[in-house]
């Protein structure tokens, strides 16, 4: 299958400081990406979708202003968690997919945050 | 209401005991259903997939699906299982008409004793 690389794995930072992750299709060409977080013991949930050039549509009750999407190529996507506090501790995951609707959505290995 | 459900949250198993876990969707018209596993401490990996055509699938690691339209379901099975399949298992709905968006089940911890 293709390959998505997300990073950083994992990443601890200071409460009020912001995080950056990236998402990264390596083999195709993805024009959209999907970004979820997962508490643990549960299940994935959808954040956003974003379309390559264009803004992200986010799920309701995710706060667009605390977690920026940009998906500026076909190739990357970043997520930033802005002025996070220790509530946003989770594990955060993207998906890639090229558009079509016959092929599955590939994932990233998920980026592990820790607000201290 | 949860839109794609998993009805059984754990389940505990000795080692080649048959294995079938449920999840049936709400949703109607066109969609695409998936079953992914995650390894404790790795990543989402997708098991087997079903779009079209044959509505018994067959995965990876002796993994097989079943899609009932009628009953809105997409039951995981598995003859035999190894300690190796403990893991969570997530059922997930992908509907056309939604922007090809994935939603998840609420997963199902599988224990397998050897």
């Amino acid at each position: 299958g293709a390959v998505v690389s997300q990073h950083p794995s994992w990443v601890i930072c200071k409460s009020g400081t912001s995080v950056k992750i990236e998402c990264r299709s390596l083999d195709f060409q993805a024009t959209t990406m999907f970004w979820y977080r997962q508490f643990p013991k549960q299940s994935l949930m959808l954040m956003a979708t974003s379309n390559e050039g264009s803004k992200a549509t986010y799920e309701q009750g995710v706060e667009k202003d605390k977690f920026l999407i940009n998906h500026a190529s076909l190739t990357l996507s970043t997520l930033t968690v802005t002025s996070a506090h220790p509530e946003d501790s989770s594990f955060y995951i993207c998906s890639a997919s090229n558009g079509r609707v016959d092929t599955e959505a590939f994932f990233g290995q998920g980026t592990r945050l820790t607000v201290v | 209401a949860q839109s794609v459900s998993q009805h059984n949250h754990h389940v505990i198993l000795s080692e080649a005991a048959s294995l079938e876990l449920g999840c049936n969707y709400s949703y109607g018209g066109t969609v695409n259903l998936f079953w992914y596993v995650q390894y404790p401490g790795q990543h989402l990996q997708l098991l087997l997939k079903y779009f079209s055509g044959d509505p018994l699938v067959k995965g990876i690691k002796g993994f097989e699906a079943e899609f009932i339209k009628s009953k809105f379901s997409f039951n995981l099975r598995k003859p035999s299982v190894q300690w190796s399949d403990t893991a969570e298992y997530f059922c997930a709905v992908k509907r056309r008409a939604a922007g090809n968006k994935l939603t998840f089940g609420g997963g199902t911890r599988v224990l397998v004793k050897p």
